[in-house]
């Protein structure tokens, strides 16, 4: 069965970084777009960053971009997003998502259990 | 950005109701919708892709349809499990959700 656990969340600093890592198992991982969504209690569900299969494609909310960054081990079937330069907004339960399909605009048909990002001074 | 409008906020049904909730989008999004189920401290759930086509192992009480800016998700006899929150979400630009209506016991 697909299983999707994220790990990497903890408090830390406004203008600090954090890496989010998401490990894959049940399917074949190096043959679907990935994906990381946020929730927030206030903003609800927030897509935030996409990567195609094969990592050559990505895309980001304009909320994060050129502050986050996400990444694919496709031998290792995990999935990254570094967050940078963190901000007291970005703090929310971060999900990691399997697509369907190998990227484009397709919903997300497995979702991780979240890891809790806090942005606090 | 294509924004998405969800109604009721709130709704609050028995088991055995018929259960409505409407998603509206801010511009066409032909049939690039979905439907989720979130229950409180888990993950969303796939409940509905292509605005009307069932995910794997969704029960068949659960229907959608719509097309263009209007979608309706339809629970035909609420379940004791169904009492949840429900999000819909548009991929044909990106990917923006509702803001997500709750279903409640009466």
């Amino acid at each position: 069965q697909v299983q999707l656990v994220e790990s990497g969340g903890g408090v830390v600093q406004p203008g600090r970084s954090l890496r989010l890592s998401c490990a894959a198992s049940g399917f074949t991982f190096s043959s679907y777009g990935m994906h990381w969504v946020r929730q927030t209690p206030d903003k609800g569900l927030e897509w935030v960053a996409s990567i195609s299969y094969d990592g050559s494609n990505e895309d980001f909310a304009d909320s994060v971009k050129d502050r986050f960054t996400i990444s694919r081990d496709n031998s290792n079937n995990r999935l990254y997003l570094e967050l940078n330069n963190l901000r007291p907004e970005d703090t929310a339960v971060y999900y990691c998502a399997k697509g369907v399909g190998v990227y484009g605009y397709r919903p997300q048909d497995y979702w991780g259990q979240g890891t809790l990002v806090t942005v606090s001074s | 950005d294509i924004q998405m409008t969800q109604s009721p906020s709130t709704l609050s049904a028995s088991v055995g109701d018929r259960v409505t909730i409407t998603c509206r989008a801010s511009q066409g999004i032909s049939r690039r919708l979905a439907w989720y189920q979130q229950k409180q401290g888990r993950a969303p759930k796939l409940l509905i892709y292509e605005a009307s086509t069932l995910a794997s192992g969704v029960p068949s009480r659960f229907s959608g349809s719509g097309s263009g800016s209007e979608f309706t998700l339809i629970i035909s006899g609420l379940q004791p499990d169904d009492f949840a929150t429900y999000y819909c979400q548009q991929y044909n630009n990106y990917w923006t959700f509702g803001q997500g209506t709750k279903v409640e016991i009466k």
